[in-house]
């Protein structure tokens, strides 16, 4: 089975601090995408990669930042959290299915940040 | 930008009884694919049932089926009988580059 880890389910920092929301999974997939989740919004794309040293923005980059220095490991920055940035955050990881090019995503347990 | 729509941001379904949870996406791309994930109230998203836009039957997994209409650009997803355990938010996601994503439905499930 695929399984995705993130470093923390729950974790609480102030405004300012610099935070890093750690997601590593173990089935070698290429693809790795950090989302946020917030309640009538969905889940939306924060940053994703394809690639170790790869990085793309999704829909809502600003105030973030990724690395990934290792295929298994996709690390999600908050430069200088802000209170605004509480939410449910999701690291989720995939392979192509063949011949499509589709992308089944699996998911980690998620972590919910809260700045206060 | 790719845009899914559910339109029902909340149900009730009596236990054992069949329900169907609405997704209509936009679309110019010949070819797509359609996701459906599961999240119970423990946060994970779990990955219930895949339809290809070119698979010629609509696609199944036990009591999980899609009633894919391509021509409607719909793909809603039917469960049935309900289970307790079957209470949790529902999302749908269509290929892009990655996955796009509706704001999802919350199914409550009544005994």
């Amino acid at each position: 089975d695929v399984k995705v880890t993130q470093s923390s389910r729950y974790l609480v920092k102030r405004t300012g601090e610099k935070v890093f929301l750690e997601c590593v999974q173990d089935m070698d997939h290429e693809n790795m995408f950090w989302y946020r989740q917030d309640p009538g919004l969905g889940l939306r794309l924060i940053y994703f990669s394809y690639d170790v040293k790869m990085k793309e923005k999704g829909d809502i980059p600003e105030g973030y930042s990724v690395s990934r220095e290792k295929k298994e490991r996709f690390s999600l920055i908050l430069e200088s959290a802000s209170t605004n940035q509480t939410s449910m955050y999701l690291c989720a990881s995939s392979l192509p299915r063949l011949g499509t090019g589709d992308h089944e995503q699996y998911f980690g347990p998620g972590t919910r940040l809260t700045v206060t | 930008a790719q845009k899914i729509t559910q339109t029902q941001p909340g149900m009730f379904v009596q236990e054992k009884e069949a329900v169907t949870l609405d997704c209509t996406y936009d679309t110019s791309d010949p070819s797509y694919g359609l996701f459906w994930y599961k999240q119970p109230s423990s946060g994970e998203m779990i990955f219930l049932i895949y339809q290809g836009s070119y698979d010629q039957q609509n696609a199944t997994e036990g009591r999980y089926s899609l009633n894919f209409q391509k021509a409607r650009k719909s793909a809603n997803l039917v469960i049935s009988a309900s289970q307790l355990g079957d209470s949790a938010m529902y999302f749908c996601a269509k290929r892009n580059t990655p996955l796009v994503f509706g704001k999802g439905t919350r199914l409550s499930v009544i005994a």
